[in-house]
Formats: C-alpha cells, structure tokens, sequence
C-alpha cells in the first residue's frame, strides 16, 4: 500500500510569513499532485509534478518534486488569509487512481 | 461551463437504511472516481470509471458499496445497510482522460451522517 505522509498536520501563521509544508513516502510516484481544499468544497488542483527534482512556481507559491521522486515540499512565501485552506498531496502511478496524504490545514491570521 | 455537481449536498439517514447519492460530470469528460472523505482525512479513492465501465473498484470497502454509470455520464453511489462508520464526505471527480496526469474536478460533495 502506497502511503503519503504529510507534515505539519496544521499551521497556523500570521500574514506575511513564509511556511513549508512536506509530503514523504516510500513509495516512487509518476506524478505528485498538489491541491487546496476550502471548507464545504472539493479538492481544486494546484500543480502537478513528474520530473525527479522539478520546481514549479505559482505566483507565490513554489512546489519541488524530490530527485527520487518518493516526497515533495510546497513552499508559501509572504502568506496571506486568502492561503488558508487544507492543502492536500496526491501520489499518481500508472492511470488515474490518486492517493492522498491527510493534508495540512493553514491557518493565516491577518 | 459547469463544474462537478453532487446531490444531495447533505443526507442524514439511520443505520441500516440505503442511500443514494448522485454525481453529475463536467460534459464529455469520460473519466469518473468516487471518493470518501472522513474527518481529518484526505480522500480516499472508492471507484473510478472509464465511460460505463468501472476500470477499478478497488476502493470499495465491503459490498455494501455499489456505483453504476449507465450511460456514460450520471454516476450514483449505493450504499446498502448503512453503518455509523459510513459517516463521511462523498466526493466526485471527473476528468477528460485516464491518465493521472490528467486534472481531476472535484465537485463539492455530499455529506453523509449515518445516526
């Protein structure tokens, strides 16, 4: 069983601040998937990586694929209340079946 | 264009009765997965379909759990006998390929409370 680890379980921060969130497994994924999950909504895609040691950045956002393709960070830079929300890693291999770590929830005070 | 939609948004029932719940997908997209969601948690895959098809069903926990999808598009969950543990949210996905390096829509989902 493929299991995604995700570290810190909740964050809470005041604006401005920079934040890291991980998540770790054993396991060697063809595509790591992030996303944020508001209250009462589903899942909304963030970013999907799938080269061993990629770095994507979104505005503030910026998501790192490790080399072994086994864990991934997302880093927020300068946070802002409108960041607070779960924010979920997904593991992919082979066709469309995602496995999810438990998330983080952030919480950005202002 | 519209996303996702689930209904109910919410359903409250008793222990032992069957519930449905409905999934409407975003149009023409052929992939659809089901998901649970407990608190805490993150989602927890249940089913996936490719058309009518289910491609993978190894997510349903027991066979109380069924999910159909006729024509292609509608799906609906069943879960028979309920049980207090099956108190979650239920989500929906769908996705215009099979690869998972497609994007998956969500739509809101449906909570369940089992009493």
């Amino acid at each position: 069983t493929q299991l995604l680890e995700q570290s810190p379980q909740f964050l809470s921060i005041q604006e401005g601040e920079n934040l890291t969130v991980y998540c770790n497994s054993s396991s060697v994924f063809s595509s790591l998937q992030w996303y944020r999950q508001e209250p009462g909504e589903g899942p909304v895609l963030l970013v999907t990586v799938v080269t061993g040691g990629e770095v994507k950045k979104l505005k503030r956002l910026t998501f790192q694929f490790g080399d072994a393709r086994k864990d991934s960070s997302l880093h927020i830079t300068a946070a802002q209340p409108g960041d607070t929300g779960l924010y979920l890693c997904a593991g992919g291999s082979g066709y469309s079946t995602l496995t999810f770590g438990k998330g983080t929830m952030l919480l950005v005070s202002p | 264009g519209a996303g996702v939609s689930q209904t109910p948004s919410n359903k409250v029932t008793e222990k032992g009765k069957y519930v449905e719940l409905r999934c409407d997908p975003i149009s023409g997209h052929t992939a659809l997965y089901w998901y649970r969601q407990s608190l805490g948690q993150g989602p927890e895959f249940l089913i996936y379909f490719q058309g009518t098809g289910a491609a993978d069903d190894s997510g349903l926990p027991n066979d109380r759990f069924f999910a159909v999808r006729p024509e292609g598009s509608v799906s609906t969950l069943k879960i028979q006998r309920t049980e207090r543990g099956d108190s979650a949210v239920y989500l929906c996905a769908s996705s215009l390929g099979t690869s998972n390096m497609n994007e998956q829509f969500f739509g809101p989902g449906t909570r369940l409370t089992v009493l």
